[in-house]
């Protein structure tokens, strides 16, 4: 088995703020991603990795960044944090990118920007 | 683009009871079909997936597929206060990553 860290659990900002969310994975996937969660929106894709140092970006990338450095960690950058925003950053894995493979989740960060 | 959609928005069963959770799909070519679970403050958890047409049973859970009506289902037989959380559809196609519905919240009551 494995583990995703998330980490911040929980990140308060300042509008205006550049605010980073960072993930690490054990499992050994090739493939990573980062999806926002709105309550009554369901889940929605921002940035996905297919391997170390490539980027695709979801169906809600802008004001974001994201980068993939090493093959087990996947960072998040909100450019600029928006007043009242408040949502759930989850962080996944999946072993490639074939159709058939399960995503395996973190616990998520929670934003609230003030 | 992919869209997802469930029904109902929430549900309250007893237990023991047979709960039963829908989600259509917009791309009948969508090759991949799984069922997440979520509690509070956790990230979703894969419950079982879908591949081809019919159905799948594992343990309390049966899944059914129907592509001509871009319908797929979730029924958890014998359903325990445990089960309660909201569960997420999540479709994919061969080219892209799973898109998710909005979630079914289910609650089971002793």
């Amino acid at each position: 088995g494995g583990i995703i860290t998330q980490t911040p659990k929980f990140l308060i900002g300042q509008e205006g703020q550049k605010l980073t969310l960072k993930c690490q994975q054990n499992f050994n996937h090739d493939t990573m991603y980062w999806y926002r969660q709105d309550s009554g929106k369901g889940l929605r894709l921002i940035y996905y990795s297919i391997t170390e140092n490539d980027l695709q970006k979801g169906d809600l990338s802008e004001g974001y960044d994201a980068s993939r450095e090493k093959k087990s960690s996947f960072s998040l950058t909100v450019t600029s944090a928006q007043k009242n925003e408040m949502a759930v950053f989850l962080c996944a894995s999946s072993i490639n990118r074939q159709s058939q493979n399960t995503l395996y989740f973190g616990a998520g960060t929670r934003l609230s920007v003030l | 683009q992919e869209k997802v959609q469930q029904s109902p928005e929430s549900l309250i069963v007893p237990e023991g009871a047979m709960s039963s959770l829908n989600c259509t799909f917009s791309n009948s070519a969508s090759q991949s079909i799984w069922w997440y679970q979520q509690h509070p403050g956790k990230g979703p958890e894969a419950l079982i997936s879908i591949f081809s047409n019919g159905n799948k049973k594992e343990g309390r859970l049966t899944v059914y597929l129907n592509r001509a009506s871009l319908h797929v289902s979730l029924h958890i037989r014998d359903s325990q206060p445990s089960d309660s959380a909201v569960y997420l559809c999540a479709v994919r196609d061969s080219g892209t990553y799973q898109r998710f519905g909005t979630g079914t919240k289910l609650q089971v009551v002793p």
